[in-house]
């Protein structure tokens, strides 16, 4: 159990156009999504956090304008990535979290890759 | 802005070798220790949480130390095989669910 998955797994956009991310946990029901970007060579950096039926809080620095975060039920988040440009192209990886004991696990999706020309 | 440091950033070794690595993260404020492991294509796959100073943590061949006062935990693979072969991450947490992550440790196990 506890599987995440995200769609696309890689996207090519030409400069401007809006890219959307999915992100689905399969078989459980998730309180909280994260959304976690990566450029090379780097670690996984938090963008921003999404809760069910609430507005995402976002990290220092993450633009809420351009990196839309949608939490409409507790199986499903997205991320558009608005009006994007070279410098957006990145990995970009959900996870989502099920309560366990005290501590809340959370469950990766294997991410999307997005190039931006 | 949380510091979490992984050494080292890579390692190659020998089927058979034992290996380790470390994750060093602020002694204060501190909630809780995530060990990932994350192969290529794949999602990233939670190995171990740690909670205690003192923690031992082991599944089959890897298992995991932690030291909260000092602020570190190693991970060790005993008899590396090729299908070892991943980048290990590790993530610290002041709280909750919120993690920042290491930068990780790519190993690769030669045949």
């Amino acid at each position: 159990g506890a599987v995440v998955s995200q769609h696309p797994s890689w996207v090519i956009c030409k400069s401007g156009t809006s890219v959307k991310i999915e992100c689905r946990s399969l078989d459980f029901q998730a309180t909280t999504m994260f959304w976690y970007r990566q450029f090379p060579k780097q670690s996984l950096m938090l963008m921003a956090t999404s809760n069910e039926g609430s507005k995402a809080t976002y990290e220092q620095g993450v633009e809420k304008d351009k990196f839309l975060i949608n939490h409409a039920s507790l199986t499903l988040s997205t991320l558009t990535v608005t009006s994007a440009h070279p410098e957006d192209s990145s990995f970009y990886i959900c996870s989502a979290t099920r309560t366990s004991g005290f501590y809340n696990e959370q469950f990766f999706g294997p991410g999307t890759r997005l190039t931006v020309l | 802005i949380l510091n979490v440091e992984q050494s080292p950033q890579s390692l190659h070794v020998q089927e058979g070798d034992s290996t380790n690595f470390t994750c060093s993260f602020p002694s204060s404020n501190f909630y809780a220790l995530h060990w990932y492991r994350w192969e290529t294509a794949k999602s990233p796959e939670a190995l171990f949480v740690m909670t205690l100073n003192g923690d031992e943590k082991k599944k089959g061949r890897i298992s995991a130390t932690l030291n909260t006062k000092e602020g570190y935990s190693y991970l060790y693979i005993k008899g590396s095989q090729p299908e070892d072969s991943a980048t290990y991450l590790c993530a610290f947490a002041t709280s909750g669910s919120r993690l920042t992550f290491g930068e990780g440790t790519q190993l690769t196990v030669n045949p």
